[in-house]
């Protein structure tokens, strides 16, 4: 069965980078685009953008242009997401989302476990 | 990009009642709409795709319909498990864009 393991909790301060990870298995991992979304404490959820495993394009958010790179390694069937220029607004949990069908980019079907993000000085 | 509204944004119910969520959007998205469940400090999971497309595992007493831009989500019998926030999210272009969420709650 499809599971996603991202990486641990981070703590970050204002202007730093943070790089979160999502190791997938149970599933062809350059068939499926993965989503990443996210979520303020007690807020609704935000797509930032997704990547072709297979390929490494991506298309991002406006919001997130310039700031956010998603990128992925084949072999370890691992993606990552790099937000920089942290600011206290991007403290969030993090979940990145397998999309429901093949070759598609429309639905966050499959989600991991989330990271949450804590950016403060 | 497409706004998503929800209504109503929380609500209480009993055991047993049935429960109607709406989900609106700025402009026609035809019928490319989901519907989440989340639980507190867990990751959402998927319900309905295409607005009413039962996913795998899905209990039947959820059921989704609409199209073009109103969109509803309803529970027929409301179960002890079944109290979370809902979202919709609509698929048809990106940015993919969520509603406001609507969280269920125990009267």
């Amino acid at each position: 069965q499809v599971q996603l393991v991202q990486s641990g909790a981070e703590v970050k301060k204002p202007g730093a980078s943070v790089k979160v990870s999502c190791k997938a298995s149970g599933y062809t991992f350059t068939s499926y685009y993965m989503h990443w979304v996210r979520q303020a404490p007690g807020q609704g959820l935000e797509w930032m953008g997704i990547i072709n495993p297979s390929a490494g394009d991506t298309s991002y958010a406006q919001k997130f242009q310039g700031r956010v790179t998603m990128t992925r390694d084949t072999s370890a069937r691992t993606v990552y997401m790099d937000l920089s220029s942290l600011r206290a607004e991007d403290t969030a949990t993090y979940y990145c989302a397998t999309d429901l069908h093949e070759f598609s980019s429309s639905s966050p079907g499959n989600w991991g476990q989330g990271t949450l993000v804590t950016v403060s000085s | 990009d497409i706004q998503m509204t929800q209504s109503p944004s929380s609500l209480s119910a009993s055991v047993g009642d049935r429960v109607t969520i709406t989900c609106r959007a700025s402009q026609s998205i035809v019928s490319y709409l989901n519907w989440y469940q989340q639980k507190p400090g867990k990751a959402p999971k998927l319900l309905i795709s295409a607005a009413s497309s039962l996913q795998s595992g899905v209990p039947s007493r959820f059921s989704g319909s609409g199209s073009g831009t109103d969109f509803t989500l309803t529970i027929s019998s409301l179960q002890p498990e079944d109290f979370a926030t809902y979202h919709c999210q609509q698929s048809y272009s990106t940015p993919l864009t969520f509603g406001g969420g609507t969280k269920v709650e125990i009267k």
